[in-house]
């Protein structure tokens, strides 16, 4: 059963705290996207990666962080740097000579 | 002037009726452009893809592009109440084997409801 998967689905941070969510991906994509969303706004580009071992910033990249060690998994960390890191986190992955992205099912993380 | 713009809603329309979802992009270079759907509490699922000028159709919904006045819009026709979500205009500079890197620009979306 291929497709993206996101884990944990809700996140409940204290403030000062570094958290990591997760996203592995089964269709043997290789470009993969973090996306951040706020409510009643679209998606903002956080960062993205092509191939394994590397990655770009996106539009918001301050107070964020990721790795691509693996084909299959980009894991966003959450820094304390964040000012404000409540909001709904999307992961989305490519393949090859396709423009379509495809997401994951998301992560909620709210800062307490 | 924002990069992709989505007609403010919310959009509200009796069911069976047609509702039209607009969209204007900013950058002349855009060469792919996606509708996507997203009920509350989901992640966006794609709908449409469009590329070239013209309507492209798929079953009740048909994807219109102009880029001469860099307009795209979203037809549902018969709308259903199911169809009550946030539809996301998205646009890509470059395609994928461009330097965009497939890198998409989202508007704010806009929100219908379709009411029996």
């Amino acid at each position: 059963d291929g497709g993206i998967t996101q884990s944990p689905k809700y996140l409940f941070r204290k403030e000062g705290q570094n958290v990591t969510l997760s996203c592995e991906q089964n269709l043997n994509h290789d470009a993969m996207y973090w996306y951040r969303q706020d409510p009643g706004q679209g998606l903002r580009l956080i960062y993205y990666s092509q191939i394994v071992n590397d990655f770009q910033k996106g539009d918001i990249a301050e107070g964020y962080s990721v790795s691509r060690e693996k084909k299959e998994s980009f894991p966003l960390t959450v820094t304390s740097a964040q000012k404000n890191p409540t909001a709904f986190y999307l992961c989305a992955s490519r393949g090859v000579g396709s423009d379509t992205q495809y997401f994951g099912p998301g992560t909620r993380l709210t800062v307490l | 002037q924002k990069e992709v713009e989505q007609n403010s809603g919310p959009l509200s329309v009796p069911e069976g009726a047609i509702a039209s979802l607009n969209c204007t992009y900013s950058d002349r270079v855009s060469q792919s452009f996606f509708w996507y759907r997203q009920y509350s509490g989901k992640s966006p699922e794609l709908i449409m893809s469009i590329y070239s000028n013209g309507d492209k159709e798929d079953g009740r919904f048909t994807a219109q592009l102009n880029k001469a006045s860099q307009y795209v819009s979203l037809l549902i026709r018969d709308s259903q109440p199911s169809d009550s979500a946030t539809y996301l205009c998205a646009v890509n500079k470059g395609g994928a084997g461009g330097t965009s890197y497939g890198k998409l620009t989202f508007g704010q979306g806009t929100i219908l409801t379709v009411h029996p």
